[in-house]
């Protein structure tokens, strides 16, 4: 069956630019994550869904960061007036239900801010 | 504030040998913990798990040990292999909780 899918793979902006990362996540998966990689460190956790409810939006560094979730099926990351410390790698993540051990995570979208 | 800490940034092993990685933790709260693997070029993959009720888990050649007083939990792999060289997360948090903590990795190399 198909996995977590990812878009682009790699993305690379000039500072001030706005970019939209995307996430495809397994069928029939309720819970959608996005974490950010940055070099040398761990993975952040941004942002969550859970089928109707409200998304967490505790891990959204600021308010240049959004995300939206349409259908409860692919999720859009945006990041608007982008800046170089925004460079990381992007990982999405979905699991069958609230609190799933076993999260499904894509390739990730790698972007640089020139 | 580091609450998963993952001290190795790296480490080397023969092909067969035993690999250990090692986690630390912070949060007296985190009673469920996972690994992860990560190839390049791909999202990382769920390897094993242990709740807090356990002090081992083993799956094949996988086994995760924790020691809860320590705050401490290490993953073994024997016999390592060649096809194990990967990063090694380690991620922690309360049971149920969608925010688990992940620690920076450990990037294993198996030596053939």
């Amino acid at each position: 069956g198909a996995g977590v899918s990812q878009s682009p793979s790699n993305k690379v902006t000039e500072k001030g630019k706005d970019v939209e990362l995307r996430c495809d996540p397994i069928s029939g998966h309720t819970a959608l994550y996005w974490y950010r990689q940055s070099l040398g460190q761990g993975l952040e956790f941004l942002i969550y869904f859970q089928g109707n409810s409200a998304p967490d939006k505790s891990g959204l560094p600021s308010d240049r960061f959004s995300a939206e979730r349409t259908g409860g099926s692919v999720s859009t990351l945006t990041i608007q007036r982008t800046q170089q410390e925004d460079s990381a790698v992007y990982l999405c993540a979905s699991s069958r239900s609230q609190g799933g051990y076993e999260q499904y995570f894509g390739p990730g979208t790698r972007l640089t801010v020139t | 504030d580091q609450q998963v800490k993952q001290n190795s940034p790296s480490l080397s092993v023969q092909e067969g040998r035993i690999s250990i990685l090692n986690c630390d933790y912070t949060n007296s709260m985190f009673d469920y913990f996972l690994w992860y693997k990560k190839y390049p070029a791909e999202g990382p993959t769920f390897l094993i798990s242990i709740s807090s009720i356990k002090d081992k888990n083993e799956d094949g050649r996988f086994t995760v040990f924790l020691n809860k007083s320590a705050k401490h939990l290490s993953l073994h792999i024997v016999p390592s292999q060649p096809g194990d060289s990967a990063v090694y997360f380690c991620a922690a948090g309360p049971s149920g909780t969608y925010k688990y903590i992940f620690g920076t990795g450990t990037r294993l190399k198996v030596l053939a």
